[in-house]
């Protein structure tokens, strides 16, 4: 079975410009949760979607954003970029939302920010 | 508010030993604990969980994990070490809201 796929692996944008990240889940895995990680902030939680919906935000601006399509991909979007969105985006998904169920990472899409 | 803390930013271990990764967690209500692994340009990797039953979790790549609920710890474990273990491991929590809650990391150092 196909892991979790994440395009682009890598980008470059200006402060200002827009971008958006597209992940596509395990096959079967309904649930999808961003996250980004910076050395400084470490791993922090974007939000969640399942079943088209964000279930759950993390404490980040509203330039963030995303959406999840019917056959379960899902795309985050950042507006206006900083220098700070400068991070290691990751899509998780699992099969179902629960805190018991664990999560399964794609490789992550490198976004620098000049 | 949920959190979990890795006290150490490297753990250098030689090849064959033990090797034993921190966390300790502050939760309240029940505790969800993950271990996950991160190697240079890929994305985390789950080893194993502890959701509730017996307290030593075993999971991928012969490691294993201690629930010690008195000492609110759950610690990594693997009896002899491989150079490849080498990366970076991440002990996390969810919560009621279901997201996962890391924390800073370990880079754990194998050595020959």
């Amino acid at each position: 079975k196909a892991g979790v796929t994440q395009t682009p692996r890598y980008l470059i944008k200006t402060r200002g410009q827009q971008v958006t990240l597209s992940c596509s889940p395990i096959s079967g895995h309904r649930s999808v949760s961003w996250y980004q990680q910076t050395p400084g902030q470490g791993l922090q939680f974007l939000f969640e979607y399942f079943s088209e919906t964000q279930r759950n935000k993390g404490n980040f601006p509203g330039r963030f954003s995303g959406r999840q399509f019917s056959n379960s991909r899902s795309e985050m979007n950042v507006s206006t970029l900083e220098l700070g969105d400068s991070a290691l985006y990751l899509c998780a998904s699992r099969r179902a939302q629960g805190a018991v169920n664990e999560q399964f990472f794609g490789p992550g899409t490198r976004l620098t920010v000049l | 508010a949920q959190s979990v803390a890795q006290p150490e930013d490297q753990v250098n271990v030689a090849e064959g030993n033990p090797l034993t990764v921190k966390c300790t967690y502050s939760v309240s209500g029940n505790p969800y604990l993950f271990w996950y692994v991160q190697y240079p340009n890929r994305g985390l990797q789950f080893l194993l969980k502890y959701i509730t039953g017996d307290n030593l979790v075993k999971g991928s790549y012969g490691f294993e994990a201690e629930f010690n609920k008195s000492q609110t710890s759950f610690h990594l474990k693997k009896p002899s070490a491989l150079v490849s273990d080498s990366a970076l491991y991440f002990c996390a929590n969810t919560g009621t809201a279901s997201k996962l809650t890391f924390g800073t990391g370990t880079r754990l150092q194998v050595t020959l």
